[in-house]
């Protein structure tokens, strides 16, 4: 069975500072994986996608993650945090053989301060 | 465009009442997807329906139900209604099972008092 294990439940940087969340997968096959953001009373917004193209994925606003098949991980980053980046992540894996549901991560609670 | 849409926003209902929660996927999409994100308990899979037919069921209990119509929307059902169920509920829809990208909705929150 597929799993995802975010590393650290809260994670707090400076603006301006790297940001840097984790994802370790779980899948007896290299999987699709996501990265998901949401914002307080919100839904999810798709911030990247890998599918088995480049291993290096850039997403919006700023953020990009890199597929390491070797350490299965899939960890977020991103050069200089803003403000607007204070909400929750969530990293995600998905079948390869078919879109049934994402297996979603725990979470990750970015915290930006001035 | 519009996106997913869900309905309603937020819903009180009283344990062992019904709750009926309401998804209209994007445009051209026939796959719609259920989630439950419950405080301490993360997102889990409910429930996938394609072109009309239940797909996959994640690891909920048979009050937990829905249909999908046939213009793709889709309506999640919960009986029965325990202290437990009050959760945000997520749909998404995506353009069919072999797409690889799925887009959400805001969420309907359900608390039962």
């Amino acid at each position: 069975a597929q799993s995802v294990t975010q590393l650290g439940s809260h994670v707090s940087v400076s603006e301006g500072a790297l940001v840097l969340l984790r994802c370790n997968y779980s899948s007896s096959v290299p999987p699709y994986l996501f990265w998901y953001v949401q914002y307080p009373n919100q839904g999810l917004q798709l911030l990247l996608k890998y599918t088995s193209a480049a291993t290096l994925v850039k997403g919006i606003n700023g953020f990009e993650a890199e597929f390491k098949k070797s350490e299965t991980s899939f960890h977020l980053t991103k050069p200089s945090a803003h403000m607007s980046d204070a909400a929750e992540y969530f990293c995600a894996v998905s079948e390869r053989t078919g879109f049934q549901k994402l297996v979603f991560g725990t979470g990750t609670r970015l915290l930006v301060s001035p | 465009e519009a996106g997913v849409t869900q309905s309603p926003t937020h819903l009180i209902k009283t344990r062992g009442q019904q709750a009926t929660l309401r998804c209209s996927p994007i445009s051209g999409h026939t796959s719609v997807y259920w989630y439950q994100q419950a405080l301490g308990l993360g997102l889990q899979f409910l429930l996938w329906y394609d072109e009309g037919e239940e797909r996959n069921r994640g690891n909920f209990p048979p009050r937990f139900s829905g249909r999908q119509f046939p213009n793709y929307s889709s309506e999640l059902n919960v009986n029965a209604l325990e202290l437990e169920d009050s959760a945000l509920y997520l749909c998404a829809s995506s353009l069919g099972h072999k797409n690889t990208e799925a887009f959400f909705g805001q969420g309907t929150r359900l608390t039962v008092v």
